[in-house]
């Protein structure tokens, strides 16, 4: 398996307009996360869903994050309008039910919001 | 207070040396213990999980869990340049339901100089 994919690597954009970051979980895996990194708060978990449907949203920071999960193999996080403070590193994380409670990353979006 | 701390380094040692990562939790109810290294621009990816008190070694690594002093500890034996990259304990309180959220520390950053 090719991993947790994501996709942009890396995003420059303008404060006020729209991003959407996007996920490919690790096929087989019922759990997928979204966190964010950064040099001060480190990895915070936004959002995370169980076989599609959001189970905790109570990280997402602001009404201007958004995400979702149409199926199984692709979820989108979306932040409108940006601002430079969402500039962070973000994170998409899977997981099966079974087994150990490990999640597997993906090698991030580096989010830069001028 | 944060639910987990982690000095957060950086730590410079010399090839060979012993290295001692540490972390410390306020929430009794963890049971499930692992450390995350993070490589510069990567995503995450487990390195050591353990259960409850106690130790696990692989290899070179070794985790320790104090439950009781709510402190838990990642020894790398013979350290390598390879080792360099950031360290991040995580935690959960099981493994389904709310157990699937990991709260995870700081990181520690880790060089090992030839």
């Amino acid at each position: 398996d090719a991993g947790v994919i994501q996709s942009p690597r890396h995003e420059v954009t303008e404060m006020g307009q729209e991003v959407t970051l996007r996920c490919k979980p690790i096929s087989g895996h019922d759990y997928l996360f979204w966190y964010r990194q950064t040099m001060m708060r480190g990895l915070e978990l936004l959002i995370y869903f169980n076989n599609n449907v959001p189970i905790d949203d109570s990280g997402m920071p602001e009404d201007r994050f958004s995400a979702k999960m149409p199926n199984a193999s692709f979820s989108t996080l979306k932040i409108q309008p940006s601002e430079p403070r969402d500039s962070a590193v973000y994170f998409c994380a899977s997981r099966s039910y079974r087994g150990k409670n490990i999640q597997y990353f993906g090698a991030g979006t580096r989010l830069s919001v001028l | 207070q944060k639910e987990v701390e982690q000095d957060p380094g950086p730590l410079s040692v010399p090839e060979g040396a012993i290295v001692s990562l540490n972390c410390t939790y306020s929430n009794s109810a963890f049971q499930y213990f692992m450390w995350y290294r993070q490589y510069s621009r990567k995503g995450p990816e487990l390195l050591m999980y353990t259960y409850s008190s106690g130790n696990k070694e692989d290899g070179r690594f070794t985790a320790q869990v104090d439950k009781s002093s709510k402190y838990i500890s990642l020894f790398i034996r013979d350290s390598q340049p390879s080792d360099s990259a950031t360290y991040l304990c995580a935690m959960s309180e099981g493994v389904t339901g709310g157990g699937n959220k990991l709260t995870f520390g700081t990181g520690t950053q880790l060089k090992v100089e030839l």
